[in-house]
């Protein structure tokens, strides 16, 4: 059972922008940085922003991140094909003493 | 290139044991943290536990605490996950995983995962 909340699914055409979110608490991204990673199928997962906004060298431009209070977006500007994957957003979580990772979000490329 | 390789995987039957191992390439090992994910059949991922770059801090899931153990050997570059009292709901891929620091941050550079199947 997740402590960050993400929709199950979005979708879009091919060029359209998807935002989705990741909302948790004080706890967790309140103080903490987030992070997201790309997991498509039979692959392993992929960092694709860290730091709540920052993007490691190779990834594309179109994926944006961002934090704001308690909660987190992941936004994907001109939507390929190859985004469609499963979304996950991550962070630290003080009260607990560990890592969680968001309920996951399901992209579908129209 | 930072690479990293689990093994270890495979079919136990429940209340038995497993050890997985993460041998780890390319980086400068005794300088990172590791952390271990799982994602069960069909479901999101799922933090396991976390080991400090020198060891000297373990953190762990509630799901797992008691039952797993997390050690790392800097000698031979490769973190362990002791696996005990194994339960059905432990099935799932398990990857390891470079944290971005010393271990208080997220992953940023991920195994291919290893399998693992509780079933009798």
């Amino acid at each position: 059972q997740s402590v960050l909340t993400q929709p199950p699914s979005a979708s879009g055409t091919p060029g359209q922008r998807v935002i989705m979110s990741c909302s948790g608490s004080n706890s967790n991204i309140g103080p903490n940085y987030v992070y997201w990673y790309q997991l498509l199928p039979g692959a392993a997962p992929k960092l694709l922003i860290y730091k709540n906004d920052q993007r490691p060298s190779g990834v594309p431009d179109r994926f944006s991140g961002s934090k704001s209070g308690t909660s987190a977006s992941l936004a994907i500007s001109g939507l390929r094909s190859e985004d469609e994957a499963d979304y996950y957003c991550a962070t630290w979580d003080d009260s607990l003493s560990g890592g969680v990772f968001g309920t996951g979000t399901k992209v579908t490329v129209l | 290139q930072v690479h990293l390789v689990e093994s270890g995987g495979g079919v136990v039957q429940p209340g038995r044991s497993l050890r997985l191992s993460c041998a780890a390439s390319g980086f400068t090992f005794s300088s990172y943290g590791i952390h271990w994910v799982r994602q069960a059949p069909g479901k999101g991922l799922e933090w396991v536990a976390v080991i400090w770059y020198d060891g000297s801090k373990k953190y762990y899931a509630d799901s797992v605490k008691g039952r797993i153990t997390i050690s790392r050997d800097n000698s031979k570059n490769t973190v362990y996950l002791q696996m005990n009292s194994l339960r059905a709901e432990d099935t799932a891929v398990y990857y390891c995983a470079r944290d971005q620091s010393r271990g208080y941050r997220c992953p940023d550079t991920w195994g291919q995962g290893t399998l693992v199947t509780v079933s009798s």
